[in-house]
C-alpha cells in the first residue's frame, strides 16, 4: 500500500490560482477510481474538500475544484486566500477496493 | 449536527494494548461504514482500517493487520478499536471519520477530534 504522491509544498500569492497534484497508478487513481481531497488546518481535524474527483460539499468555496488525467489527480484553488494556508491530502481506493490510501500531504503557503 | 468523540488514547508500553472509542451523535450511525485514520506526529494521513454498517466487512492496512481490530456496536453508536502489540510506530492522533463508498469512490465527510495514543517505555 504505497502513499499516493504529492509534491511536499506549494506556494502562491493572493488572489493568483494553485494545482496540486497527486499521482498514484494504473491500480488505484489511474483505474476507475475517483479521488477525494482534504484541508487540514494545524492542530484540527481533516475536512472534505472535494469527493468523486470534482464534486464540492455543501459549504465549500467554488474556488476548489478537482480533476484527473491518466494516473494524476489535482485539487486546484483560484483566488487563493490566507486561510487557505494549510496542508492538502489526497485519497483513493487502492488495489481491489477493499483499501484505501493517502498522498503524503502537501502544505500551501500563501504568500 | 453530526458529531464524532473520540477517546481511550493515552501513554502505553511497547507490546501493550489499549482499546480506543468513537461515539457519534446526530447522524444514523448504522447506516454508515466507519474508518480509522490515524496521523503521526509531523506525519501525513494514514488510513488503519474500515468497518461495514452491519460489521459484515473489515479490512486493515498491512501495518497493522494481525494486532488491531476494529468493531462497532450500533445499538450504542459506538465504534472501537482494539490496538495491541503496539509499537513505538503506532505513536499518533488516531481519528475516526464517517465513510460513504462506491463502486468509483470512497470518502470521508465527516471526522472526529482525535485522540493521541503515545507509545514508549
Amino acid at each position: 500500500q504505497s502513499a499516493l504522491t504529492q509534491p511536499a509544498s506549494v506556494s502562491g500569492s493572493p488572489g493568483q490560482s494553485i494545482t496540486i497534484s497527486c499521482t498514484g497508478t494504473s491500480s488505484d487513481v489511474g483505474s476507475y477510481n475517483l479521488v477525494s481531497w482534504y484541508q487540514q488546518h494545524p492542530g484540527k481535524a481533516p475536512k472534505l474538500m472535494i469527493y468523486e474527483g470534482s464534486k464540492r460539499p455543501s459549504g465549500v468555496s467554488n474556488r476548489f475544484s478537482g480533476s484527473k488525467s491518466g494516473n494524476t489527480a489535482s485539487l486546484t484553488i483560484s483566488g487563493l486566500q490566507a486561510e487557505d494556508e494549510a496542508d492538502y491530502y489526497c485519497c483513493s481506493y487502492a488495489g481491489s477496493s477493499t483499501l484505501r490510501v493517502f498522498g503524503g500531504g502537501t502544505k500551501l503557503t500563501v504568500l | 449536527q453530526v458529531q464524532l468523540v473520540e477517546s481511550g488514547g493515552g501513554l502505553v508500553k511497547p507490546g501493550g494494548s489499549l482499546r480506543l472509542s468513537c461515539a457519534a451523535s446526530g447522524f444514523t450511525f448504522s447506516d454508515y461504514y466507519m474508518s480509522w485514520i490515524r496521523q503521526a506526529p509531523g506525519k501525513g494521513l494514514e488510513w488503519v482500517s474500515y468497518i461495514s454498517s452491519s460489521s459484515s466487512y473489515t479490512n486493515y492496512a498491512d501495518s497493522v493487520k494481525g494486532r488491531f481490530t476494529i468493531s462497532r456496536d450500533n445499538a450504542k453508536n459506538s465504534l472501537y478499536l482494539q490496538m495491541n502489540s503496539l509499537r513505538a510506530e503506532d505513536t499518533a492522533v488516531y481519528y475516526c471519520a464517517t465513510e460513504i463508498c462506491s463502486s468509483t469512490s470512497c470518502y470521508y465527510d465527516y471526522w472526529g477530534q482525535g485522540t493521541l495514543v503515545t507509545v514508549s517505555s
